[in-house]
């Protein structure tokens, strides 16, 4: 299985700041990797695929880089709205979600 | 637009057989991959397997040995069994279209079930 490293669990911000997470792959999954927003109650939504292609619809203030065994999700300015948790996803060989980052107010 | 509609039993004794089934609606059935996630209450998502009609199935390794994975192209449904549950087995379970290209594009509204004697 590939093995995906997500960090932080939680980070504590407030609106305006920029937020990064990190997300590594135990191998290289070239750039077979997604973001996912998922909030109580509700099923994930995806915001990225293909490492950085945001999908349609998805604010542009959501930033996906990386290739290999290391991506980052940059929220450059965090919004209201973007308290939630936050997943990684391997898709390269069958699949495996990072444990996600809960995005909570600070 | 693509929905996906599940339903199956919320309640289950300890060594039952879990069943779930996802209606698709709005897309072409044989031309993606379907999966099936499921999420322990407070915890993290975990992928269980997929299956396309065409193709075949994938399935997490660890669950392998006691999931099945099926799919009834007429009525553009997949089907998630899973034999011997236990308490570890409780989860809210979703089904979710799997997109080569994109991952996980569309999900059901997701199913609690509950394993407990």
């Amino acid at each position: 299985d590939i093995q995906m490293t997500q960090s932080p669990s939680t980070l504590s911000a407030s609106v305006g700041d920029r937020v990064t997470i990190t997300c590594r792959a135990s191998q290289s999954i070239s750039s077979w990797l997604a973001w996912y927003q998922q909030k109580p109650g509700k099923p994930p939504k995806l915001l990225v695929y293909k490492a950085s292609t945001l999908e349609s619809g998805v604010p542009s203030r959501f930033r996906g880089s990386g290739s290999g065994t290391e991506f980052t999700l940059t929220i450059s300015s965090l919004q209201p709205d973007d308290f939630a948790t936050y997943y990684c996803q391997q898709y390269h060989s069958l699949s495996t979600f990072g444990q996600g980052t809960k995005v909570e107010v600070k | 637009q693509v929905q996906l509609q599940q339903w199956g039993a919320g309640l289950l004794k300890p060594s039952e057989t879990l069943s779930l089934t996802c209606a698709v609606y709005g897309e072409t059935f044989s031309n993606y991959y379907w999966s099936w996630i499921r999420q322990p209450p407070g915890k993290g998502l975990e992928w269980i397997g997929e299956i396309n009609s065409s193709v075949g199935t994938n399935y997490k390794p660890s669950l392998k040995s006691r999931v099945t994975i099926s799919a009834d192209t007429t009525k553009k449904q997949f089907s998630l069994t899973l034999n011997s549950v236990t308490a570890a087995d409780t989860a809210v379970y979703y089904c979710a279209r799997t997109n080569t290209l994109t991952g996980l594009d569309y999900w059901g509204q997701g199913t609690l079930v509950t394993v407990s004697s």
